[in-house]
């Protein structure tokens, strides 16, 4: 079955600091993987996603990821946080044939001046 | 376009009580999924339409929880004789529904509270 845990459940990071979230998966296959963020009261919304090919994705937003299969990871990072992305961030997991996404239980990032 | 709409946004019930939740998928979409998010928690999966059935529902938690689309496009979810620990917010996503893998969409949510 899969499975995605995010070990981290709050960060506070510093405006301009980099920032890293850490994503680790469980799944027999070739994972499809996504990074999803959501602000309070909105619905979840599409920040990058790992299909194939090149390891690392850019998404929206300045977010980058890279899938390392060798780990089992798929972390998410930005080089300079602003205040606006202080969020919820969601990373999922999927498969083909348009299967449901299985979330992890997501990362709180705060974002202090 | 217009995204995912969800009706109500909030619902507040008293236990027992049956309650009805609708999700407008973005047109053409032909995938349809409902999730549960619980406080503190990533959304779980409930149940997934392709077209008018329902592909999967191994996440519904039990049989006082069901949904429909009869028509391949809205669809209801249906809680009957809730309790108190069906307060979360519901999710609904929907996608193109191809062969391979598409984004799916989320709407906004409905925050459902069982008092």
């Amino acid at each position: 079955a899969q499975s995605v845990t995010q070990p981290d459940i709050h960060i506070t990071v510093s405006e301009g600091a980099s920032l890293e979230l850490r994503c680790n998966y469980s799944y027999g296959a070739t994972p499809y993987l996504f990074w999803y963020v959501q602000s309070p009261g909105q619905g979840l919304q599409l920040l990058l996603k790992y299909f194939s090919g090149d390891t690392l994705v850019q998404g929206i937003k300045g977010f980058e990821a890279e899938f390392k299969r060798s780990q089992s990871s798929f972390n998410l990072r930005k080089p300079s946080v602003h205040w606006s992305d202080a969020a919820e961030y969601f990373c999922a997991v999927g498969a083909v044939g348009n299967t449901p996404l299985v979330f992890g239980k997501g990362t709180r990032l705060s974002v202090i001046a | 376009g217009a995204g995912v709409s969800q009706t109500p946004s909030n619902k507040v019930t008293e236990k027992g009580k049956y309650v009805e939740l609708r999700c407008d998928p973005i047109s053409g979409h032909t995938a349809l999924y409902w999730y549960r998010q619980s406080l503190g928690q990533g959304p779980e999966f409930l149940i997934y339409f392709q077209g008018t059935g329902a592909a999967d529902d191994s996440g519904l938690p039990n049989d006082r929880f069901f949904a429909v689309r009869p028509e391949g496009s809205v669809s209801t979810l249906k809680i009957q004789r809730t309790e108190r620990g069906d307060s979360a917010v519901y999710l609904c996503a929907s996608s193109l529904g191809g062969q391979g893998f598409d984004e799916q969409f989320f709407g906004p949510g409905t925050r459902l509270t069982v008092l």
